[in-house]
């Protein structure tokens, strides 16, 4: 069955940097756009970032543009965000998606990035 | 601007029905949206795409009593036979090119 399972959320201080990871299984990773999305304590849902299939094309919310890369690792089935100068409004709970015809039908459990002195 | 817009609270009791709506902003009517429901303490679950013409596909394993439909600018959300565990947030969320939008989220209280 589909799994996706992010990791490297934690405590880091404001201007500081974070790279979290979706692991992906259960279906042809390489096949898929991907997305990360975020949610703040209380908050709803906010779309950060997404990648193409291969990785050629990529768009990042205004929020995050210029701070945050996504990548991915098709031979290691996995996505990547790395988050720099990171600011207390990125504190969030977040989630990768995987995209399937532009819905985002799988979710994973998500990874709680908390930016705090 | 592409833009989707949702009523904060609904609530209905246990064993009705209850529709969820999404409007989508203007010059946009024309679009497919995702409903996704996030129960409490726990992350959002794909529940179906509806399209403009008011057809409707769901994931893997979403009960019947989960149906979605349009009209216009409106997309709707319904659930019938309303149960405890449908208690939770809907939000609806659509997509273009180089963007993502999710509506604000509506929650629902099963009284």
């Amino acid at each position: 069955q589909v799994q996706l399972v992010e990791s490297g959320g934690g405590l880091v201080r404001p201007g500081g940097s974070l790279r979290l990871s979706c692991a992906a299984s259960g279906f042809t990773f390489s096949d898929f756009y991907m997305s990360w999305i975020r949610q703040a304590p209380g908050k709803g849902l906010e779309w950060v970032s997404y990648i193409s299939s291969s990785g050629s094309t990529i768009y990042y919310a205004d929020s995050v543009k210029g701070r945050f890369t996504i990548s991915r690792d098709n031979a290691k089935n996995s996505l990547y965000l790395q988050m720099n100068s990171l600011r207390a409004e990125d504190t969030a709970v977040y989630y990768c998606a995987r995209e399937a015809d532009i819905d985002m039908d799988y979710w994973g459990q998500g990874t709680l990035v908390t930016v705090s002195s | 601007q592409l833009v989707l817009t949702q009523s904060p609270s609904a609530s209905a009791s246990l064993g009705a029905s209850v529709k969820l709506t999404c409007t989508l902003s203007s010059g946009h009517s024309s679009y497919a949206i995702a409903w996704h429901q996030q129960q409490p303490e726990k992350g959002p679950r794909y529940l179906m795409k509806v399209n403009s013409d008011g057809s409707h596909s769901k994931g893997d394993g979403i009960p019947d009593r989960f149906s979605g439909s349009s009209s216009g600018a409106e997309r709707y959300l319904t659930i019938s036979s309303l149960q405890s565990e449908d208690e939770a947030d809907y939000y609806c969320q659509t997509w273009g090119t180089g963007i993502r939008v999710f509506g604000g989220g509506t929650k629902l209280t099963v009284l």
